[in-house]
């Protein structure tokens, strides 16, 4: 099952610098989009989120561009810290109604280095 | 801010014993759900459970898995006769209002199937 896809397992970008996390889906049904972030021993804490009726969200330092005719979505952290050092994770609603199923893609482990 | 809750942390059992995982979801909410992450692989939804009943439910939870809310504010997944391959991480989560918010989670349990 590869509807939401994260193709860099890892990222590494030097604090104060812009650090750009992509992923791509596959089913153009998909409507709404989210971004987590996880930290080891902890679940996954919500950050940011998209409806596909917008192609852009900003809250502070976090951006989530949205671009549906490539079905693909990005989040830029800018300006990046070191306590942003985590895995990312981005996840779609399949848009099977009121459920709240998400799919998730397999991760990206940031790295922010003082 | 108020959160999921998860317990146990941790949880050892053997091969076709009944286990039972418990969480008490974001008081205010009316969405619950169980996902899970096996170890190096995607967080996978399993269940949504409103109104007192399975909204929607994945594949993965077959008859083996059962979900209740035994009162006002516990959420449990029981797993009746457990596998080995059961062995993974499960998270709870809320929402307040289903497919178009966050969803919020606990920090998870631990399953190890021996």
């Amino acid at each position: 099952d590869q509807q939401v896809k994260q193709n860099s397992p890892s990222l590494s970008v030097q604090e104060g610098r812009i650090s750009i996390l992509n992923c791509d889906y596959t089913n153009s049904m998909f409507d709404y989009f989210l971004w987590y972030k996880k930290y080891p021993a902890e679940g996954p804490t919500f950050l940011i989120s998209i409806s596909s009726i917008k192609d852009k969200n900003e809250d502070g330092r976090f951006t989530v561009f949205l671009n549906k005719s490539a079905k693909h979505l990005s989040l830029h952290i800018v300006p990046s810290q070191p306590g942003d050092s985590a895995v990312y994770f981005c996840a779609a609603n399949p848009g099977s109604g009121n459920t709240g199923k998400l799919i998730f893609g397999q991760g990206t482990t940031l790295q922010v280095k003082p | 801010e108020p959160e999921v809750t998860q317990t146990p942390s941790h949880q050892v059992t053997q091969m076709g014993q009944e286990v039972i995982l418990r969480c008490v979801p974001i008081s205010n909410h009316l969405y619950f759900y169980w996902y899970r992450q096996i170890l190096g692989q995607k967080v996978e939804f399993l269940v949504s459970f409103y109104n007192n009943e399975i909204s929607e439910k994945s594949e993965i939870f077959d008859d083996q898995f059962s979900v209740e809310r035994p009162d006002g504010s516990n959420f449990t997944l029981k797993i009746r006769s457990t596998k080995l391959e059961d062995s993974a991480m499960y998270f709870c989560a809320s929402s307040n209002t289903g497919g178009r918010s966050p969803l919020h989670f606990g920090n998870g349990t631990r399953l190890t199937v021996t």
